[in-house]
């Protein structure tokens, strides 16, 4: 089955510098790869997604790139602010409706 | 109006009870999901169930059960409870389209804890 990895751990960042947190899969027919957001006590949120048809999306400060050929995609926080502290999870699936494999997560502070 | 929704959001219970947890989405999704997440964060699919297929995550002890009465209903069942059980409980939904993967709406969680 989809085994994804995800790195770091834990990620400390100064208010308005960049982060990166990356991700790799071992299913080649996942093509689906999601990034949610979890604030504390709260429900995971999507907040950007990608297929394996395309190679990067961005969205305002948020952005993930698709390497399919070495099985990695990762999210990039520009700008970052305190409300981005939250954790964050990369997940993969395949086509239609099957379940997300999700990474570990990654706890973001954002320090003001 | 609420998309997924979940009760109850916090159940306290005693080893060896049985208890359910109720959820309902009305985005009109053919599939919904379980997902267990554990005291270290870690978010693993327990169940996926559309109205053709139950798709049972074998790391998932018979003790848990999903019922679903309608498409807009996904209820997980769980018998004899262990105090390895706490943990939070997501329910969520999402739409085949053309066999593409969309967005998977999570509930608000069900906070499980097993003494």
């Amino acid at each position: 089955g989809e085994n994804v990895e995800q790195h770091p751990s834990t990620l400390s960042v100064q208010e308005g510098d960049s982060a990166v947190i990356k991700c790799t899969y071992s299913d080649s027919a996942s093509n689906y790869f999601p990034w949610y957001k979890q604030e504390l006590g709260k429900r995971p949120q999507l907040i950007i997604d990608i297929r394996s048809n395309v190679g990067e999306k961005k969205d305002q400060r948020i952005a993930v790139t698709l390497n399919k050929t070495a099985k990695h995609f990762s999210l990039h926080i520009t700008e970052t602010q305190p409300e981005d502290s939250a954790v964050y999870f990369c997940a993969a699936s395949r086509a239609g409706n099957t379940p997300l494999v999700f990474g570990k997560g990654t706890r973001l502070s954002v320090i003001a | 109006d609420t998309a997924v929704s979940q009760t109850p959001k916090y159940l306290v219970t005693q080893m060896g009870n049985d208890k359910s947890i109720k959820c309902e989405q009305n985005l009109g999704h053919d599939t919904m999901y379980w997902y267990k997440q554990d005291s270290k964060k870690f978010l693993k699919i327990m169940f996926s169930y559309n109205n053709k297929e139950l798709i049972i995550n074998e790391t998932v002890p018979n003790r848990f059960s999903p019922k679903s009465p309608d498409k807009a209903h996904l209820n997980l069942h769980i018998n004899s409870l262990e105090l390895g059980d706490s943990a939070v409980y997501f329910c969520a939904s999402s739409q085949d389209r053309r066999g593409l993967s969309y967005e998977q709406y999570f509930g608000p969680g069900t906070r499980l804890t097993v003494t």
